[in-house]
């Protein structure tokens, strides 16, 4: 597996707060993402980066921001946590641009919101 | 937003039977990836297939691309306890633009009884 960590590995909060999770690669990969994996809905793409300072919106971003001001660093924050933001997030990197490259997924961040 | 179709979502099997999952989605796909979720880990990526019709195996596993690209199967010849996990297929999102974001299957969730 890729160098992907993401931390923090586990975390509980109360509604309302903010909560920045960090994942970090040492794979020198261009594109870095991020998703929430709920049951029943599989893995969903919150928002990507496809290079330092650009980023996209994925298919569930709403309520969620990201910022990526190093090539091995992609930060997710949620500026107000919601009940409905409580997921196991997980945070992948590809290494070149087009189809041919997998993914490689971190360990996963489990996320509840009180 | 462009879907695709996972069947079964569970499937429970006695360990040496066979099991298949498939894909199908109602466009046409350019190619497909295969992942696999052990319980409380992170997806790993098995496989990619790009060309109509073509058949990868990897071991016990066999993997299909169908002829008009809309659907794909992954096949396990006598299951053993560590195929325990989930599959997931995830085509690249066509609705969101490029290759570089992908569109994951619900995924099927295999068991294994010894």
């Amino acid at each position: 597996d890729a160098g992907i960590t993401q931390s923090p590995r586990h975390k509980v909060t109360e509604t309302g707060t903010p909560v920045t999770l960090r994942c970090h690669q040492t794979e020198n990969h261009r594109y870095m993402y991020w998703y929430r994996q709920d049951p029943g809905h599989g893995l969903r793409l919150i928002h990507y980066s496809y290079g330092v300072k650009d980023t996209d919106k994925g298919e569930v971003s709403d309520g969620y921001s990201v910022s990526r001001s190093k090539t091995e660093d992609f930060l997710l924050t949620l500026e107000s946590a919601t009940s409905s933001q409580t997921s196991v997030y997980f945070c992948a990197s590809k290494g070149g641009w087009g189809a041919s490259y997998e993914q490689y997924f971190g360990p996963g961040t489990r996320l509840t919101v009180t | 937003g462009q879907q695709v179709m996972q069947i079964p979502q569970y499937q429970h099997v006695q360990e040496g039977e066979d099991f298949t999952t498939y894909c199908n989605s109602s466009t046409t796909l350019s190619n497909i990836q295969w992942y696999k979720q052990r319980p409380g880990g992170h997806p790993v990526f098995l496989i990619q297939l790009v060309k109509s019709g073509e058949v990868k195996k990897q071991k016990r596993l066999t993997f299909q691309f169908g002829e008009a690209k809309k659907n794909s199967s992954l096949h396990i010849t006598a299951t053993q306890t560590t195929d325990v996990g989930t599959y997931f297929c995830a085509p690249p999102n066509i609705t969101q633009g490029g290759s570089e974001k992908l569109v994951f299957g619900k995924g099927t969730k295999l068991t294994v009884n010894p």
